[in-house]
């Protein structure tokens, strides 16, 4: 079956802007979590949705927004890009934690 | 707070070797672990995980990891590593509020 499939693989937009990446999670999954990676922080959790309903939170300012449909696909935006926002944004779907997730190749998202 | 601790960046070892990466968790209730792989410019991929029962777990591409909660860790091993096996590997725990908490990864170098 499909994966999860991230769009774009590759952005880059200049501080000040905003945006939004996509993630459609595998069929039949209602869980999508969204992490940010970077070589200094690692893995963050940005957060999750459940049934188009924010489940979980990470401690990013309210710059970082997310939703979900009601067919599961996802989308993260972020406001007012800072060049501190460079990083590889991937998202994860699943059936719950303990499950573990399948994550998607991510969105190399560039602030200059 | 739950959190992982990998305690290697960097792990070099030789072609059919063997090899073993680090994890160590706090947590003062129940655990769920996790072992995920990042291949270059992939999203990751689930390992193995522990829920529950056997305390030796079998993941693919020939890893295992033992849960030890006297030493409140989870060790990735594998008796004999391949080039392909070249990744970055992260170790996860899920938290009380049902988030998957990452460890900031391992590289696993193979040497020819």
């Amino acid at each position: 079956k499909a994966g999860v499939t991230q769009t774009p693989r590759y952005l880059i937009k200049t501080r000040g802007q905003q945006v939004t990446l996509s993630c459609s999670p595998i069929s039949g999954h209602r869980s999508v979590s969204w992490y940010q990676q970077t070589p200094g922080q690692g893995l963050q959790f940005l957060f999750e949705y459940f049934s188009e309903t924010q489940r979980n939170k990470g401690n990013f300012p309210g710059r970082f927004s997310g939703r979900q449909f009601s067919n599961s696909r996802s989308e993260m935006n972020v406001s007012t890009l800072e060049l501190g926002d460079s990083a590889l944004y991937l998202c994860a779907s699943g059936q719950g934690a303990i499950y573990g997730y399948t994550f998607g190749s991510g969105t190399r998202l560039t602030v200059v | 707070a739950q959190s992982v601790t990998q305690l290697d960046s960097q792990v070099p070892v030789f072609e059919e070797a063997p090899v073993e990466l680090r994890c160590n968790y706090s947590s003062s209730v129940s655990v769920y672990l996790f072992w995920y792989v990042q291949y270059p410019n992939q999203g990751l991929q689930l390992l193995l995980k522990y829920l529950s029962g056997s305390t030796l777990v079998k993941g693919i591409n020939g890893f295992e990891a033992e849960f030890n909660k006297s030493q409140t860790s989870f060790h990735l091993r594998k008796p004999s590593v391949h080039i392909s096996d070249t990744a970055e590997y992260f170790c996860a725990v899920r938290n009380r509020d049902d988030k998957i908490i990452f460890g900031k990864g391992t590289r696993l170098h193979i040497l020819p």
